[in-house]
């Protein structure tokens, strides 16, 4: 079966860094998407990898390892509007998306 | 400037009774797709159109269909919605090509009574 892990939940502090995982098995790979989703509103795009190493994006960088079946999403200097569920979602052989249940990011001042 | 508009925000319906929620896009993409989220789960997948070619998951329940009569407009119905129904309801589009996201619309919270 195909399947994205990513934690649950994670708690950071104001002005800090943190990094969310994201771990995949999907039949094929075309690419690995991060959303960005506020409580009872629709996610909106962060990022994309299809290729091994790092996209920098502002605040924003996200890792990918096809061999590892692996990414990170890293956010940086964070800021209170920063909390929210980060959602991992491969597109497989198929050229479906396949979503994880999502990260929550809860930034304590 | 919303360019994937959903309506509405929030629909009640009763047990039973049938409902329809509507999505439109201005950004002309070929893709239009309807998922199901309910609370901390993942987006799931209920059937997504390319241009006017229909594709329904395996695992969509007969009691939502949908219709896509333009390239703008693509309508979720669900026929006769029971309490396990209740969630949020996202419409999302896309060019169809490799590298590009999909843009969701801010959903339908639907509640059943």
């Amino acid at each position: 079966g195909q399947n994205i892990d990513q934690p649950t939940e994670m708690t950071a502090t104001e002005g800090a860094i943190v990094q969310i995982n994201c771990t995949y098995q999907t039949s094929g790979f075309n690419g690995l998407f991060w959303y960005q989703q506020h409580a009872g509103e629709a996610p909106t795009f962060l990022s994309y990898n299809v290729l091994d190493g790092l996209e920098e994006k502002g605040r924003f960088s996200s890792f990918l390892s096809r061999s590892k079946g692996y990414s990170y999403l890293l956010l940086k200097e964070l800021q209170m509007k920063d909390s929210a569920s980060y959602l991992c979602a491969v597109r497989d052989s198929n050229y479906q998306l396949i979503w994880g249940a999502g990260t929550k990011l809860i930034i304590k001042p | 400037d919303a360019m994937v508009i959903q309506n509405p925000r929030y629909q009640v319906t009763q047990f039973g009774k049938p409902v329809t929620l509507s999505c439109s896009q201005t950004l002309n993409h070929n893709v239009m797709y309807w998922y199901q989220q309910k609370s901390s789960q993942a987006p799931k997948l209920l059937f997504h159109y390319y241009d006017k070619d229909f594709n329904n998951e395996a695992d969509t329940p007969d009691n939502f269909q949908s219709r896509r009569p333009n390239t703008s407009f693509c309508f979720l119905d669900i026929r006769s919605p029971g309490l396990g129904d209740a969630a949020m309801y996202l419409c999302a589009t896309s060019t169809g090509q490799e590298i590009q996201p999909q843009h969701f619309g801010d959903g339908t919270r639907l509640s059943i009574l």
